[in-house]
């Protein structure tokens, strides 16, 4: 089946450095992908959609210079967390949808949790 | 937010017994469907009912689906201890996806 690889699966980071996240669609093209945050015990939170080749579209109270989205191939998805501070911290987790196939079923990534001290 | 709604939030059965939980939403949907998660770890697909079917079953799992209450039931008959995770609904509205609140389902074995 479909598989989505999403790296690190954990990252530790001090405060004030970057971290980026690899998401990537490894037997099928992704035209796009989508962002969630979830904190422990609670659902998932979509962050932001990301379009291959073209600007990600950031859910309302999610700062996109915070949060950098970058798609630039039909297969890999990247999220920059800038300037990480504790609150920060949290796992977060990729999806893509097969191109056509309507974005159902889903494919997840593993998660990577980030832990900022 | 769209975000759904579900119940309960946990819930605790013996190996063996059925498990429901159930799903509401806020708009109008193309289809609806049910993922789970271990701890720590990503969604796993489970089922998809679109929105203008009304039930669908797949092994031991039974998905109902109500479009004029908004809402969508998750059966796993036969319970298993292996089936101890998060289930999540999803709905889809155009190009987004979003996820319910969750029920956390341990089986006791």
């Amino acid at each position: 089946g479909a598989v989505v690889s999403q790296h690190p699966s954990w990252v530790i980071c001090k405060s004030g450095t970057s971290v980026k996240i690899e998401c990537r669609s490894l037997d099928f093209q992704a035209t796009t992908m989508f962002w969630y945050r979830q904190f422990p015990k609670q659902s998932l939170m979509l962050m932001a959609t990301s379009n291959e080749g073209s600007k990600a579209t950031y859910e309302q109270g999610v700062e996109k210079d915070k949060f950098l989205i970058n798609h630039a191939s039909l297969t890999l998805s990247t999220l920059t967390v800038t300037s990480a501070h504790p609150e920060d911290s949290s796992f977060y987790i990729c999806s893509a949808g097969e191109r056509g196939g309507g974005w159902s079923p889903l494919h997840f990534g593993n998660g990577t949790r980030l832990t900022v001290t | 937010s769209q975000q759904g709604e579900e119940d309960p939030q946990a819930l605790s059965i013996q190996e063996g017994e059925n498990a429901t939980m159930n799903c509401s939403y806020k708009t109008s949907i193309n289809n609806l469907q049910w993922y789970r998660q271990n701890s720590g770890r990503g969604l796993v697909h489970l089922i998809l009912i679109r929105s203008n079917e009304r039930e669908k079953h797949s092994g031991r799992l039974r998905v109902t689906l109500d479009t004029s209450k908004k809402s969508s039931s998750l059966l796993i008959t036969a319970s298993r201890a292996a089936d101890t995770a998060s289930y999540f609904c999803a709905t889809s509205t155009g190009n987004q996806f979003y996820f319910g609140t969750g029920t956390s389902l341990t089986v006791i074995p």
